[in-house]
Order: C-alpha cells, then sequence, then structure tokens
C-alpha cells in the first residue's frame, strides 16, 4: 500500500547547493507531477510527465530539472538553490486519459528549506 | 487574477452546524471540477468529484454552475474531524492536449466543539 513515496522528506540547505528529490509510485500510473505549495499560493505546477519518456514545464520551472527515469519514478532536480526555493514539494501521480477521474494521488511532501 | 479563487477563511463552526464553500473558476474551457481535503502538514486528497447535476457523499454536497462558472462544496452535521483545508480544483485541456489541474488556495475550515 506505498502508493507514492518521496524522499528526503526534510532538507536544508545552503543557497547554491544542489540537491535531488525523488519520487516514486507503485500504482502503475502514466502521469507523474512535481508541486510546490507556499503559504497563501495554493498548490503549483512545476514539471509533469504525461507518460514515461516525456516531460513538459508547468506554471514554475524556471530553477528545476526533472527526469522520468522510468514509469515509476519521477525525480525534481535544484541545480543551485535558492531562498525562493524554500517550499513544500508535492510529488503526484495519476492515470492519464480519464478526464472525469482527475484523482491525484499525492505523496507525503518534503519540506524544503535553504538558508 | 486567479484561474480558481476561494475564500481563504478560516470559516469557524460549532459542531453539528451547516457550512458552505464557493470556488469561482475564469477559463470557460474547463472540464472537470473536484474537491480536495488537506489536513494541517499533510498531502491533499481527493475528496469528491463535482458533476454537472450535483452530488453528494453522506454530509458533503458538491454543485457546479456553468453558467456563473463556480462550484460549491456543502458540509452538513459538521464534525471536529472536518477541521481541514478544503481546495478546489478545475481541470482542463492544455496548450499540449494534456488535461492541467487548477488548485485553488484552499479554504480553512474549523470546527470547534
Amino acid at each position: 500500500n506505498a502508493g507514492v513515496t518521496q524522499t528526503p522528506k526534510f532538507q536544508v540547505l545552503k543557497t547554491g547547493q544542489s540537491m535531488t528529490l525523488q519520487c516514486a509510485q507503485d500504482m502503475n500510473h502514466n502521469s507523474m507531477y512535481w508541486y510546490r505549495q507556499d503559504p497563501g499560493m495554493g498548490l503549483r505546477l512545476i514539471y509533469y510527465s504525461a507518460s514515461e519518456g516525456t516531460t513538459d514545464k508547468g506554471e514554475v520551472p524556471n530553477g528545476y530539472n526533472v527526469s522520468r527515469l522510468n514509469k515509476r519514478e519521477f525525480s525534481l532536480r535544484l541545480e543551485s538553490a535558492a531562498p525562493s526555493q524554500t517550499s513544500v514539494y508535492f510529488c503526484a501521480s495519476r492515470t492519464s486519459g480519464e478526464t472525469n477521474t482527475g484523482e491525484l494521488f499525492f505523496g507525503e511532501g518534503s519540506r524544503l528549506t535553504v538558508l | 487574477r486567479k484561474e480558481v479563487e476561494q475564500d481563504p477563511g478560516p470559516f469557524n463552526v460549532p459542531e453539528g452546524a451547516t457550512v458552505a464553500f464557493n470556488c469561482t473558476y475564469s477559463n470557460s474551457a474547463s472540464q472537470s471540477f473536484f474537491w480536495y481535503r488537506q489536513d494541517c502538514r499533510k498531502e491533499p486528497k481527493l475528496l469528491m468529484s463535482v458533476y454537472s447535476s450535483g452530488n453528494e457523499d453522506g454530509r458533503f454536497t458538491a454543485q457546479l454552475n456553468r453558467a456563473s462558472q463556480y462550484i460549491s462544496l456543502l458540509i452538513r452535521d459538521s464534525k471536529l474531524s472536518d477541521s481541514a483545508t478544503y481546495l478546489c480544483v478545475v481541470a482542463r485541456s492544455g496548450d499540449t492536449g494534456f488535461q492541467k489541474l487548477v488548485f485553488g488556495t484552499g479554504t480553512r475550515l474549523l470546527v470547534s466543539p
């Protein structure tokens, strides 16, 4: 019953450091997403992957890169962290092609602080 | 203007009360609508989909008004466990044809004894 698993759950970085957030899902979903959530801003889409082998920019992609390693895994990389990237990051997955279901399954979130 | 707008609240209500939230969306091409629930410091989870004819799930009723571009969530007989943030979510096809989900900032509900 793992669902969507993301690591690490907490991370503190210094400005300029790099790190990768890992995400894996075991539900055989085609689509995977990375969101960030900030107070008063709601969930904003960083990048998404409609299917294995494809990735696309979302609403706030600057400063991030992603890799869809295989159907299960979708990682988010911060090459040079900035304080503005302090946020809670959520990975999510969903079966694509079902316009009425809409259920996104989220990981538990990764709390990142950039000093 | 945000594509999906919600009153942030908080809505403070006593146990047993009925409370309603509204959400407005600006893109008339929006196709599907949902309410998600998010507990403090937890991930969002789907509460219910919203259908054109309206739908009910126990104490929760969701309605859609396409003409006025808003959706609503009604909670009857509020429980302490209903305390959470309720996120309005709208789905529409993006430029690539892939369906995008746009989240509102959420409405916070606090139910007190």
